[in-house]
């Protein structure tokens, strides 16, 4: 398989407690992205990378949560001391170039008690 | 900030019928893609449309892109229970480098 991959698909936890989500992406694709769904909602963006360097936060992304993407490829995105309110579907996308198809992978489900 | 609106927001047709499904904004975007999510999953690509005017077909939906570029549409002829799902459309916003998503239409299509 040769797609986004996200790893868990879901996820519960306490309030208070950290989380971490993995991407990997499509292998050739050096942007990747975060994007954010709650039910009934289109997904909202995060972040991004090019490669290693990540080039845009979005205000959505409180200091509670830190991206990071080591060695440009797979990512990685935190959430400390989480809060009810982040419960949402965590959604990764990849693109071979700027503003390109972006290609997603199957989301990780969080719901936080 | 730009902005999407897609309409309607929910939709439920009986199989074999015609529909349109649109999405608008006052901004200009570099080109405009349509997703499809099932429940549970992540969206997935549909089509493209990059130059104003542009109609690209896929099976029985149909694409196309406004003159401007402000706002596209999606149409399905004679709609199938297989087209249920959300669709999505997403503006790519060249100055900022990233997608603008707009709320989603449910459509449900009754056997």
């Amino acid at each position: 398989d040769t797609g986004v991959s996200q790893d868990p698909r879901h996820k519960i936890t306490k309030r208070g407690q950290n989380v971490t989500f993995r991407c990997d992406p499509i292998s050739e694709h050096n942007r990747l992205y975060w994007y954010r769904q709650t039910l009934g909602q289109g997904p909202e963006f995060l972040t991004y990378f090019q490669n290693e360097a990540q080039l845009e936060k979005s205000r959505l992304l409180s200091d509670r949560f830190s991206a990071e993407r080591p060695k440009g490829s797979f990512s990685t995105l935190e959430i400390q001391r989480t809060e009810q309110g982040d419960s949402a579907m965590y959604l990764c996308a990849s693109s071979f170039k700027p503003l390109s198809e972006q290609y997603f992978g199957p989301g990780t489900r969080l719901t936080v008690t | 900030t730009q902005l999407l609106e897609q309409s309607p927001q929910f939709l439920s047709i009986q199989e074999g019928e015609n529909l349109t499904v649109y999405c608008n904004s006052s901004s200009v975007f570099s080109s405009l893609q349509w997703y499809r999510q099932e429940p549970g999953e992540g969206p997935v690509l549909l089509v493209t449309v990059v130059t104003g005017g542009e109609v690209k077909k896929l099976k029985r939906l149909t694409f196309q892109f406004g003159d401007a570029r402000k706002d596209s549409s999606l149409h399905i002829t004679a709609a199938q229970p297989g087209d249920t799902g959300l669709y999505l459309c997403a503006g790519a916003d060249q100055g900022a480098q990233k997608l603008v998503f707009g709320q989603g239409t449910r459509l449900t299509i009754n056997p």
